[in-house]
């Protein structure tokens, strides 16, 4: 079954450190990958995407993300973070010919103190 | 931001009882889904909607069933509610490529449901 594995349920990290968050999805096909921040009882925002191209991809707030196919990965980093980036971080995928349909991770806390 | 509203946001209800929520656009886009999100599941798939009266089941449809007369509104009810189905419910949506690509979804604010 296809799926997709964030291992830390909650990272805490100091401000103006820097963060990664990990993701990992369960097959090598042709998939198109996110990353989606939920901010306190809000809906989710997109950070940023790949479907093809370069394998780094920036998105907003600072985060970059890199796709890498041989260990199917694609972890999400910001070098310096911030008190408001204090969020939960959630990893997708679509896998290719399933008409859009997205699969999450179980999310990733991101808890920024001073 | 994309044009979705859910309604209600908040809903307290017993076990046994008929629900529906409502998820209304306005950017006509032909693609609507519906995900339940809980504690360490993520969000799952529940329903989801390609065009007016085409509908798909996701993950987790048991006890759900939905609805689409027309472009702007989808409905998820709940027949018989359980404290199972207790959870926050989102709806997104996506334009069609038309092009074989992938189109971004975009997600409402929610709804939280308490089954008691």
């Amino acid at each position: 079954a296809q799926s997709v594995t964030q291992l830390d349920s909650q990272v805490p990290v100091f401000e103006e450190a820097p963060v990664e968050l990990r993701c990992n999805y369960s097959s090598s096909v042709s998939v198109y990958l996110f990353w989606y921040v939920q901010y306190p009882n809000q809906g989710l925002q997109l950070l940023l995407k790949y479907l093809s191209g370069s394998t780094l991809v920036k998105g907003i707030n600072g985060f970059e993300a890199e796709f890498n196919k041989s260990q199917t990965s694609f972890h999400l980093r910001k070098p310096s973070v911030h008190i408001s980036d204090t969020a939960e971080y959630f990893c997708a995928v679509v896998y290719t010919g399933t008409a859009s349909k997205l699969t999450f991770g179980t999310g990733t806390r991101l808890q920024v103190t001073l | 931001d994309a044009g979705i509203t859910q309604s209600p946001r908040h809903k307290v209800t017993e076990t046994g009882t008929p629900v529906t929520l409502r998820c209304h656009q306005t950017e006509n886009h032909r693609y609507m889904y519906w995900y339940r999100q809980d504690p360490g599941h993520g969000l799952r798939l529940i329903h989801y909607s390609y065009g007016v009266k085409d509908t798909d089941k996701g993950e987790v449809s048991d006890g759900y069933s939905v609805s689409r007369s027309k472009t702007e509104d989808f409905l998820l009810t709940l027949e018989s509610a359980t404290s199972s189905q207790t959870s926050v419910y989102f709806c997104a949506i996506s334009e069609s490529s038309g092009s074989g690509g992938y189109n971004e979804q975009f997600f409402g604010p929610g709804t939280r449901l308490t089954v008691l």
